[in-house]
């Protein structure tokens, strides 16, 4: 069983919806909590960050993390065209290996105009 | 501010040549990331500098890689000899002292044939 779980859609999505994304994981060691956007052929680039559970918003961006549920999520509002991409989460344990970061496999999102 | 920059953006070698792949962090981060991303798999970590010290190396797969951080600045990964499993892509990231959140590079294509 993998340490991180998502799914890889595609998710489609028309333009101004709201685009949710999720992750589970087993590693109940687990404290912090990234969000990663990647277009083709690109690295990938930091969205959102938090340590330990609740949530964080950055403009049209929403992270929760309930690590009771060991379930965490992203909400993009007013989705755009140029939000088409895959969408990684990662995590880390803190402090111990606190800077190896498992991937989940990605989430493909496409929104259409 | 500069982010961290890769260098080459892609590499084409034999099997059993050797490649050396260069890393420049974003400046004043002390740690230093490397992963790789091979066909239809997960971004996996292979280590963790701090400064010129290797904090965690348990993702490198064997001995034929071996990563260097010259007075911790820039980072090589290289890789000798080189087997046709090797393909894939390899990132680095970087990010501030103390600091879980870590900021990628566009990557390194390796093909090897």
């Amino acid at each position: 069983q993998k340490e991180v779980e998502q799914d890889p859609g595609p998710l489609s999505v028309p333009e101004g919806a709201i685009v949710s994304l999720n992750c589970t994981y087993s590693n109940s060691a687990f404290q912090y909590f990234m969000w990663y956007r990647q277009y083709s052929r690109k690295g990938p680039e930091l969205l959102m960050y938090t340590y330990s559970s609740g949530n964080k918003e950055d403009g049209r961006f929403t992270a929760q993390v309930d690590k009771s549920s060991k379930y965490i999520s992203l909400f993009i509002r007013d989705s755009q065209p140029s939000d088409s991409a895959t969408y990684l989460c990662a995590m880390s344990e803190w402090p111990d290996s606190w800077g190896k970061l498992q991937f989940g496999a990605g989430t493909q999102v496409v929104v259409t105009p | 501010e500069a982010g961290v920059t890769q260098f080459p953006s892609h590499s084409v070698i034999e099997k059993g040549q050797t490649v050396t792949l260069r890393c420049d962090p974003i400046s004043g981060h002390d740690n230093l990331y490397w992963y790789r991303r091979v066909m239809g798999k997960e971004i996996k970590f292979l280590l963790h500098f701090v400064k010129e010290s290797k904090q965690d190396e348990s993702g490198m797969p064997n001995n034929r890689f071996l990563a260097e951080r010259t007075g911790g600045t820039y980072s090589t990964l290289k890789v000798q000899p080189a087997e046709l499993e090797d393909s894939g892509v390899y990132f680095c990231a970087s990010s501030p002292a103390d600091r879980g959140e870590q900021y990628f590079g566009p990557g390194t294509r390796l093909t090897v044939t």
